[in-house]
């Protein structure tokens, strides 16, 4: 249980197109989902947290309108990156948290397998 | 503000050794602790978590972790390193509903 699908895998792009990328909690619905950003042989930085029918949080110096991040549904979030650049390739990952039961101290986070960009 | 470190970008060790992984984190209060593992292109997987209680936790694929509360670190351990362990490793503390990654240890695992 806890899957997390993300779509596409791969996806490679021309310079000033805007991508697409779903994320969408399988077997669970999801309180809050989560957008991180890995640059090659580096951590996870996130750009944004997001709750189900509400705006998205981001960090500081992620740009907000260059990162869209809708999140319709306890089951999916979409993040799309607009008029995307070279500088914009990267690893894109999500997660998506619930609690696991009254007791749990906290909302465990499940993670996506991840989308690659490639902006050329 | 919460962060962690890994001082070791890179490890080696021979199949069947034993394996150390640091990890120390910054918080002012009590952390909960994780160590995630990611393979080659692939999202990150739990591997242990730390909230409170018994200071040595069990994890998944042999794996364990002790909380040094005196040192502020979260070592992880392995005693006997398969091949299918080569892998990124990361340790995380959370805070304020969001986790907090370590940079990264990337284990190579010589045959």
């Amino acid at each position: 249980g806890a899957v997390v699908s993300q779509h596409p895998s791969w996806v490679i792009c021309k310079s000033g197109t805007s991508v697409k990328i779903e994320c969408r909690s399988l077997d669970f619905q999801a309180t809050t989902m989560f957008w991180y950003r890995q640059f090659p042989k580096q951590s996870l930085m996130l750009m944004a947290t997001s709750n189900e029918g509400s705006k998205a949080t981001y960090e500081q110096g992620v740009e907000k309108d260059k990162f869209l991040i809708n999140h319709a549904s306890l089951t999916l979030s979409t993040l799309t990156v607009t008029s995307a650049h070279p500088e914009d390739s990267s690893f894109y990952i999500c997660s998506a948290s619930f609690r696991l039961s009254a007791s749990a101290l906290y909302n465990e986070q499940f993670f996506g397998p991840g989308t690659r960009l490639t902006v050329l | 503000a919460q962060s962690v470190t890994q001082p070791d970008i890179h490890i080696t060790v021979s199949e069947g050794a034993s394996l150390e992984l640091r990890c120390n984190y910054s918080y002012g209060a009590t952390p909960y602790l994780f160590w995630y593992v990611q393979s080659p292109g692939q999202g990150l997987q739990l591997l242990l978590k730390y909230f409170s209680g018994d200071t040595l936790v069990q994890g998944i694929k042999g794996f364990e972790a002790e909380f040094k509360r005196s040192q502020s670190s979260f070592n992880l351990r392995k005693p006997s390193v398969h091949w299918s362990d080569a892998a990124e490793y990361f340790c995380a503390v959370r805070g304020a509903q969001k986790l907090v990654f370590g940079q990264g240890t990337r284990l190579t695992i010589n045959p």
